[in-house]
């Protein structure tokens, strides 16, 4: 149970286009879903947390204009890179927290992650 | 402001070594604690985690870690290392306090040598 999956698992995009990553829990409901991102050989820095079916809160220093959130329903976020730069390529990590149907509130499940190069 | 600080970015050590990787953690109330594994090219993957109860935890594939909680700390052992073993390890913690938000310390590269 509680698993996360993330599509696509890789991208290349030109500089200048957007790009659209999802992320859904297969087997529960999430209430809040975070967004991370990984530089290599970094740590997870948060990057943003969305609740369904209200707004994002973005972390400091995060462009909210740059990366749109959307959380639609239970099982599904969104995460839009805008306008993409060369310093946009990293890898970025969805979670989801389950709310209380089912799984444990204090755990965040983690998808596999989304390799983002743009050329 | 809520931080998690691990001590060692690089380890190096023999196979059968013994392995303690300190985590310690900044935040205010109730905690819940977390150690990630993330093997090269792998996505991250759960190893232990510390919400209640008895604070010496055993996770997979040998590790364990003790929450002690007058010194802020969630450190990580493994009795006899492997090779497989090699990898990077997260410490991580979220609280009430912090509307449950997971934060990553900066991670400890392991290396095993065979």
């Amino acid at each position: 149970g509680a698993v996360v999956s993330q599509h696509p698992s890789w991208v290349i995009c030109k500089s200048g286009t957007s790009v659209k990553i999802e992320c859904r829990s297969l087997d529960f409901q999430a209430t809040t879903m975070f967004w991370y991102r990984q530089f290599p050989k970094q740590s997870l820095m948060l990057m943003a947390t969305s609740n369904e079916g209200s707004k994002a809160t973005y972390e400091q220093g995060v462009e909210k204009d740059k990366f749109l959130i959307n959380h639609a329903s239970l099982t599904l976020s969104t995460l839009t890179v805008t306008s993409a730069h060369p310093e946009d390529s990293s890898f970025y990590i969805c979670s989801a927290r389950a709310g209380s149907a089912g799984g444990s509130s204090y755990e965040q499940y983690f998808g596999p992650g989304t390799r983002l190069t743009v050329t | 402001a809520q931080s998690v600080s691990q001590h060692n970015h690089h380890v190096i050590l023999s196979e059968a070594a013994s392995l303690e990787l300190g985590c310690n953690y900044s935040y205010g109330g109730t905690v819940n604690l977390f150690w990630y594994v993330q093997y090269p090219g792998q996505h991250l993957q759960l190893l232990l985690k510390y919400f209640s109860g008895d604070p010496l935890v055993k996770g997979i594939k040998g590790f364990e870690a003790e929450f002690i909680k007058s010194k802020f700390s969630f450190n990580l052992r493994k009795p006899s290392v492997q090779w497989s073993d090699t990898a990077e390890y997260f410490c991580a913690v979220n609280a009430r306090t912090g509307g449950f938000k997971t934060i990553f310390g900066a991670g400890t590269r392991l290396f095993v040598k065979a």
